[in-house]
């Protein structure tokens, strides 16, 4: 059984890089057909996809976050990691990493959905 | 930015239908999906591909589409079932992905 865990610390100061890693168990990391992504969710409000990432390294980032979101795989550890730069209070919120499936036919990607999830991480922006 | 948008919340009885719809310009060309999330636990997928389950979801659980909306509905509602659930798919692009705003089960 697939099984996702994200690891990183838990307070980060305003205008410094938030940093998280993500284990992958129970399967391979660079299985076809599978992305990998992050998902945030500010206490008491919804869900927002960060961006996801092929083994491959091919990213797709939410356009609102992708001048301060990098995300990049190792797929020799089955890990993947989220980094965001320039951190203000707004990014406090729970990181959760998750198997991003991609459902292509003829080529065509149609379907995307996000299957499993990890427990998820409290990130603290503070000083 | 593309926009998903659901109702804050909805109440039912024990037993009865519960329908949670959730709305967005790009629904009739993208795929829908459903998260159900329980207070301190992380989302579970509960409806893929508009109206696919995947196994081990209840078949009280199901999808579906039409037009700009798509409806989560969940038959004959248990207490077990309380929770917030969330629709999710693409942009016009296909390659942006976004959540609705979340809507709050409640069973009375």
């Amino acid at each position: 059984q697939l099984q996702l865990q994200e690891s990183g610390p838990g307070l980060v100061k305003p205008s410094e890089t938030l940093s998280l890693t993500c284990t992958v168990s129970g399967g391979s990391i660079s299985s076809s057909s599978y992305y990998w992504g992050w998902i945030r969710q500010p206490p008491g409000k919804g869900l927002e996809w960060i961006g996801s990432i092929y083994y491959s390294g091919s990213t797709y980032y939410n356009p609102s976050l992708k001048s301060r979101v990098t995300i990049s795989v190792d797929t020799s550890k089955n890990q993947f990691s989220l980094k965001l730069s320039s951190v203000t209070a707004a990014d406090t919120a729970v990181y959760y990493c998750a198997r991003h499936v991609s459902d292509c036919t003829g080529g065509v990607c149609a379907a995307n959905w996000f299957d499993p999830w990890g427990q998820g991480t409290l990130v603290t922006v503070s000083s | 930015s593309y926009e998903l948008t659901q109702p804050p919340s909805v109440s039912v009885s024990p037993g009865q239908t519960a329908r949670i719809t959730c709305s967005g310009d790009a629904l009739p060309k993208q795929y829908a999906y459903w998260y159900q999330q329980k207070p301190g636990q992380a989302p579970v997928l509960v409806i893929y591909k508009d109206s696919e389950r995947p196994s081990g979801i209840p078949e009280r659980f199901s999808g579906s589409s039409s037009g700009t909306t798509v409806t989560l509905t969940i038959s004959g509602v248990q207490a077990e079932d309380e929770a917030d659930y969330y629709c999710q798919s693409a942009d016009s692009s296909g390659f942006s992905w976004v959540f609705g705003g979340g809507t709050k089960l409640t069973v009375l």
